[in-house]
């Protein structure tokens, strides 16, 4: 089983739509978790981190942590073409230090 | 106030030669951790380094690679003999941010082995 699961897309949605992103994690003991965003030829960028059970928004970004279910998402509001990348899901595996794991990352269409 | 620093940023290598990746963290930052992307696939943990110290290299080839962190000088990325596979993006990342839990990523190298 991989640590961290994601779809691989592409999703595509149209402009001004909600876009909806999952993951999955294996490692029942992992505390901390991100979304990073990677536009095609570009170094990957922190978007949004969330640690506890429930809701964080900023701006148009909404993630979403269920550690019940293993379970984090990021919604991101009125999507615009710019937001076109792949979002990778990132987990920091309980082990002592800060090791960070990702997932493949889900290619994100917007079309205008 | 500079962000992380990777050099070079496309490096092409013939197979059996050596490539030697570097990388400066953020001023302030003493951790650095490489992965490596390949096309259509995520980012993989190699190595993870303080100042002088591995802290973790699981994610390393058991042959040919090897990483360094000197206590002068950036990060450097070493892959000797290297073959077709070893084509792939290499990501260079420090850790900082409130917590000490969030990753800078450098422009990374993308390594072309002819």
């Amino acid at each position: 089983q991989k640590e961290v699961e994601q779809n691989s897309g592409p999703l595509s949605v149209p402009e001004g739509a909600i876009a909806s992103l999952n993951c999955t994690y294996s490692d029942r003991g992992s505390q901390s978790f991100f979304w990073y965003r990677q536009y095609s030829g570009k170094s990957p960028e922190l978007i949004m981190s969330i640690y506890s059970n429930g809701d964080k928004e900023d701006g148009r970004f909404t993630a979403q942590l269920n550690k019940a279910s293993q379970y984090v998402s990021l919604l991101i509001r009125d999507s615009q073409p710019s937001d076109s990348a792949t979002y990778l899901c990132a987990v920091n595996i309980e082990g002592g230090y800060q090791k960070v794991t990702f997932g493949i990352g889900t290619k994100l269409q917007v079309i205008p | 106030n500079a962000g992380v620093m990777q050099n070079p940023r496309h490096l092409v290598r013939r197979r059996g030669q050596e490539a030697r990746l570097r990388c400066s963290p953020m001023k302030g930052h003493s951790h650095v951790y490489w992965y490596r992307q390949l096309p259509e696939e995520g980012l993989k943990f190699m190595v993870y380094l303080q100042k002088e110290n591995i802290i973790d290299e699981s994610g390393m080839p058991k042959e040919r690679f090897s990483a360094e962190f000197p206590k002068e000088g950036p990060s450097i990325l070493r892959i000797q003999q290297v073959v077709r596979g070893d084509s792939a993006a290499y990501f260079c990342a420090s850790l900082g941010g409130q917590g000490n839990e969030k990753l800078f990523f450098g422009s990374g190298t993308q390594l072309s082995v002819l």
